[in-house]
């Protein structure tokens, strides 16, 4: 069945390096896809979005790619600072339903100063 | 702004006991809702959604239920609670209407239910 699921579990950088969180998606329908951040205790926390018909989407400090031909997207955090300390999650979308969110396991991202 | 809230924050009840949590949504109309639990380092499971006053839709077949008594409330039930029942369960919500498949979910801060 469907999945999405992350390449590492775990991510530790230094403050200021920038971060990269990988995840890989099976569903090739899949159309629109989510970051999110998720704090120790905490709902998720909307970080970007992307359709499939972009390939790279930026925000304040985040961009997200999005390669469909490997079924693979990414977020890249720029100059990672400890209150990105969380776990991120990507979620993916479509394939025949416009409501199911179909999460990864997420990346604990551990941020030392 | 809209803003989305659960409540109570932590509960724990005891095996075969009954449970009710609640969720409301203000600063929008007619929104999609949705209920979703989470294990323990792990990622996020859909319960049940609901695009209208009382339109249930169950992702996964349990002893939990869902209900929407009204357009911004969102009540998740269960009759007799089972140990597997531990977890994080999270609301959110998302645009409705006609087009309101494919947006973005907005999560509220979450119930931490133990089971003993």
């Amino acid at each position: 069945g469907e999945s999405v699921g992350l390449h590492l579990p775990t991510l530790s950088v230094q403050e200021g390096d920038n971060s990269i969180i990988n995840c890989a998606y099976s569903n090739s329908a899949s159309d629109y896809f989510i970051w999110y951040k998720q704090e120790s205790g905490k709902g998720p926390q909307f970080i970007i979005d992307i359709r499939s018909n972009m390939d790279k989407r930026q925000g304040q400090r985040v961009t997200v790619l999005l390669n469909k031909t490997v079924k693979h997207l990414s977020l890249q955090i720029a100059a990672t600072q400890p209150g990105d300390s969380a776990v991120y999650f990507c979620a993916e979308m479509g394939g025949g339903s416009n409501y199911k969110l179909t999460f990864g396991k997420g990346t604990l991202l551990t941020v030392n100063p | 702004s809209q803003t989305i809230h659960q409540w109570p924050a932590t509960l724990v009840q005891p095996v075969g006991s009954p449970l009710s949590l609640e969720c409301t949504v203000e600063g929008t109309s007619n929104p999609n809702l949705y209920w979703y639990r989470q294990a323990a380092g792990r990622g996020l499971q859909l319960l049940f959604y609901s695009v209208g006053i009382g339109q249930i839709s169950s992702e996964v077949p349990q002893n939990l239920s869902a209900s929407r008594p009204q357009d911004r409330q969102f009540i998740l039930s269960s009759k007799k609670l089972l140990l597997s029942d531990s977890g994080f369960y999270l609301c959110a919500w998302s645009v409705g209407g006609p087009r309101g498949g494919g947006k973005t979910q907005y999560f509220g801060p979450g119930t931490r239910l133990l089971v003993l």
